[in-house]
């Protein structure tokens, strides 16, 4: 199985300002990456996948980078409605599919 | 637009099957994956395992002695048996379909779009 490891596990930031997280994977994962957010009580959404190509609807303000086995999810200026927890997860190698243990963004 | 909803019941006693569906509309299920994930109270994400259109599947393997998906194409769903439940099977379950990138072609298994979800408790 491949591991996915996400820090922080946790994270306060006010709005406006620049938030990473990374996900790291246990063996190379070639850009098979994919991040989501999800909100409290609801199903988590899509918010790139290949690294870092953005879904379709999704502000600009989120990106992602990475290789290997390193990956990185930047939102470049938080706003409200981005505080939530974000997850990563690996599609390179199934079975299984697997996710990150999410980062929760908190307002500071 | 496609859009995903689970049905099933809420409540399953230990030791029984939990058995879900996924009516999918707006779309029709042909030519992408089709998975179930799951995620306990409070805790993170977890596959359970896919389907393709053609009915060939994957599954956790952490899972799979006790796993079924099936899908049926003329109603356009597609359905969870999880056997032997205990309390640690108790969560929200999410039915979702895998990704498709229109760049490549390529029909990929990250998850777009989501079912709401549907919380299963096990209890007797």
């Amino acid at each position: 199985d491949i591991q996915m490891t996400q820090s922080p596990s946790s994270l306060s930031a006010s709005v406006g300002d620049r938030v990473t997280i990374t996900c790291r994977a246990s063996q190379g994962i070639s850009n098979s990456l994919a991040w989501y957010q999800q909100k409290p009580g609801k199903a988590p959404k899509l918010l790139l996948y290949a690294a870092s190509r953005l879904e379709s609807g999704v502000p600009s303000r989120f990106s992602g980078s990475g290789s290997g086995t390193d990956y990185t999810l930047t939102i470049s200026s938080l706003q409200p409605e981005d505080f939530a927890t974000y997850y990563c997860q690996q599609y390179y190698s199934t079975p299984p599919l697997t996710f990150g243990g999410g980062t929760k963004v908190e307002i500071k | 637009q496609v859009q995903l909803q689970e049905s099933g019941p809420g409540l399953v006693k230990p030791s029984e099957t939990l058995s879900l569906t996924c009516t999918v509309s707006g779309g029709s299920i042909s030519s992408y994956y089709w998975s179930w994930i799951r995620q306990p109270p409070g805790k993170g994400l977890e596959w359970i395992g896919y389907i393709y259109y053609s009915g060939s599947t994957n599954y956790n393997p952490s899972l799979k002695s006790r796993v079924t998906i099936s899908v049926d194409t003329s109603k356009n769903q597609f359905s969870l048996k999880l056997s032997s439940v205990t309390a640690a099977d108790t969560a929200v379950y999410y039915c979702a379909r895998g990704g498709y990138d229109f760049w490549s072609g390529y029909y990929g298994n990250w998850f777009d779009p989501w079912g709401q979800g549907t919380l299963v408790t096990v209890s007797s």
